[in-house]
């Protein structure tokens, strides 16, 4: 079974803090996702990536950073949180579609429920 | 126009009923539909691929009309435990990087 792994299920933060989401695969998956996901709007891509520290933004990068430094490993960074970044966290990984059978068939992380106060 | 359109519903039916949601797609050169469902405060899971041909898993069957650019999913005889969001997804074409992009979702409540 693949899995996808979140550091935190809740988090609470203040305005201005800097704020790390870590999410790791155990399918040495190729390419990872962050999306938010928020009442109405459904998930949103942030950012995503195809390789070790490759990264390509997605549909709403503003305010948001991320690192691929493992294969297994891609991190979200809030520079500074705002309010605004209060959302749902999700994390994605799937294999490369050239080489799996699966096809794009993305496998989420639990999520994050940050609060930014 | 949004990529991916859902009725967000909410789907109120009692056990037994048959139901169906739609989904229309704004980009005709996608090539990779699915259905995910999504419990309540949990994570999106894949429930199903859709195929040209249309694709049957138990009581659960997804069509796609690429003329049309529709996708549907039709629920027989529902269970309490289908209760969920649907989320209509499609590829972003152009990426090889498994790019997705997810409907808003379809809420769907099934009563005794």
């Amino acid at each position: 079974d693949v899995k996808v792994t979140q550091s935190s299920r809740y988090l609470v933060k203040r305005t201005g803090e800097k704020v790390f989401l870590e999410c790791v695969q155990d399918m040495d998956h190729e390419n990872m996702f962050w999306y938010r996901q928020d009442p109405g709007l459904g998930l949103r891509l942030i950012y995503f990536s195809y390789d070790v520290k490759m990264k390509e933004k997605g549909d709403i990068p503003e305010g948001y950073s991320v690192s691929r430094e493992k294969k297994e490993r891609f991190s979200l960074i809030l520079e500074s949180a705002s309010t605004n970044q209060t959302s749902m966290y999700l994390c994605a990984s799937s294999p490369n579609v050239r080489t799996s059978g699966s096809g794009e068939t993305q496998y989420f992380g639990p999520g994050t429920r940050l609060l930014v106060l | 126009r949004k990529e991916v359109e859902q009725d967000p519903g909410p789907f109120n039916v009692p056990e037994g009923a048959t139901v169906a949601f739609n989904c229309t797609y704004s980009n005709s050169a996608s090539q990779s539909f699915f259905w995910y469902r999504q419990d309540c405060r949990k994570e999106p899971k894949l429930l199903m691929s859709v195929y040209s041909s249309g694709n049957e898993d138990g009581r659960f069957t997804a069509q796609l009309n690429r003329a049309s650019q529709y996708i549907s999913l039709l629920i027989r005889d529902s269970k309490l435990s289908d209760s969920a969001t649907y989320l209509c997804v499609v590829n972003a074409y152009g990426t090889s990087y498994g790019k997705l992009t997810f409907g808003q979702g379809t809420i769907l409540t099934v009563h005794p």
